[in-house]
C-alpha cells in the first residue's frame, strides 16, 4: 500500500518549453501533495505544498509563475516547468499525505523525475 | 543553527557491521520523527516512524529520540551491502494543516561486502 507514482521518470528538454510533471497516488486518496526539488548530493527542498481543490502555497523564494501546480484530484497532482532553463535542470520528487490514515507528517515519495535542460 | 542538523559522511562500514546515524535538531516543537532511506536517483521510504521520545524498534532497525537533547538516532544491525543507500532523518511538529516535514542534510552509508 501506499504507492506514489511519477510520470515521467525521466525528461530532457530544450530551454523555453514547459514541462508537465504527473504525481499520482495510486492507492490512497491524498488531500495533500508536496512538491520538492534535490540537487546532487543535497537534501530534499520543498517547493510547496497543494491541496486538492485549493491553490498551491509555495515556499519562501520559489516562483509561483514558474512552477505551476494544480491538485485537481484526491489522486493526481501536476507540477509544471513553465519556459525552463538550464538552471531549472534539476530531480523533481513529490510526496503524499493519506487523507485517511496519514499519520501526522507521515509523507510517502514518489521515484523522482529528473529534468535536464539543454 | 539550522533546525535540523546531520553528518552527511560519507560512512563505510564492513558487511555485518551495527550502523549508528543520528540528528540533531532545535526546534523543540518537533514531535514526530521520521528516517527515510533513499538509494541513488530513487525518491525517499519510509523506514521508522516515532512519536515524541522513546524507542522503537523494526527488524534490524531500531530508532531512538531523546527530546530532552533534541537528539535521534537510527541504528542498523548486521548491516548487508542492500542498506548502502542515503539516510534522511525528518520531523514534523503538531498541529497546522499541511504538516510539513524538516528533513536532514542525508548521511551516506556504505556497507562493504
Amino acid at each position: 500500500g501506499a504507492v506514489v507514482s511519477q510520470h515521467p521518470s525521466r525528461v530532457i528538454c530544450k530551454s523555453g518549453t514547459s514541462v508537465k510533471i504527473e504525481c499520482r497516488s495510486l492507492d490512497f486518496q491524498a488531500t495533500t501533495m508536496f512538491w520538492y526539488r534535490q540537487f546532487p548530493k543535497k537534501s530534499l527542498m520543498l517547493m510547496a505544498t497543494s491541496n486538492e481543490g485549493s491553490k498551491a502555497t509555495y515556499e519562501q523564494g520559489v516562483e509561483k509563475d514558474k512552477f505551476l501546480i494544480n491538485h485537481a484530484s484526491l489522486t493526481l497532482s501536476t507540477l509544471t516547468v513553465t519556459s525552463a532553463h538550464p538552471e531549472d535542470s534539476s530531480f523533481y520528487i513529490c510526496s503524499a499525505r493519506d487523507r485517511v490514515s496519514g499519520r501526522t507528517g507521515e509523507q510517502f515519495f514518489g521515484p523522482g523525475t529528473r529534468l535536464t535542460v539543454l | 543553527q539550522k533546525e535540523v542538523e546531520q553528518d552527511p559522511g560519507p560512512l563505510s562500514v564492513p558487511e555485518g557491521a551495527i550502523v549508528s546515524l543520528n540528528c540533531t535538531y532545535s526546534n523543540s516543537a518537533f514531535q514526530y520523527f521520521m528516517w527515510y532511506r533513499q538509494y541513488s536517483r530513487k525518491g525517499p521510504e519510509l523506514l521508522m516512524y516515532t512519536y515524541s521520545s522513546g524507542n522503537k524498534e523494526d527488524g534490524r532497525f531500531t530508532a531512538q529520540v531523546d527530546k530532552s537533547s533534541k537528539y535521534i538516532s537510527l541504528f542498523i544491525r548486521d548491516s548487508q551491502p542492500s542498506d548502502s543507500a542515503t539516510y534522511l532523518c525528518a520531523m514534523s511538529s503538531s498541529g497546522g494543516s499541511n504538516y510539513k516535514l524538516t528533513f536532514g542534510k542525508g548521511t551516506l552509508l556504505t556497507v562493504n561486502p
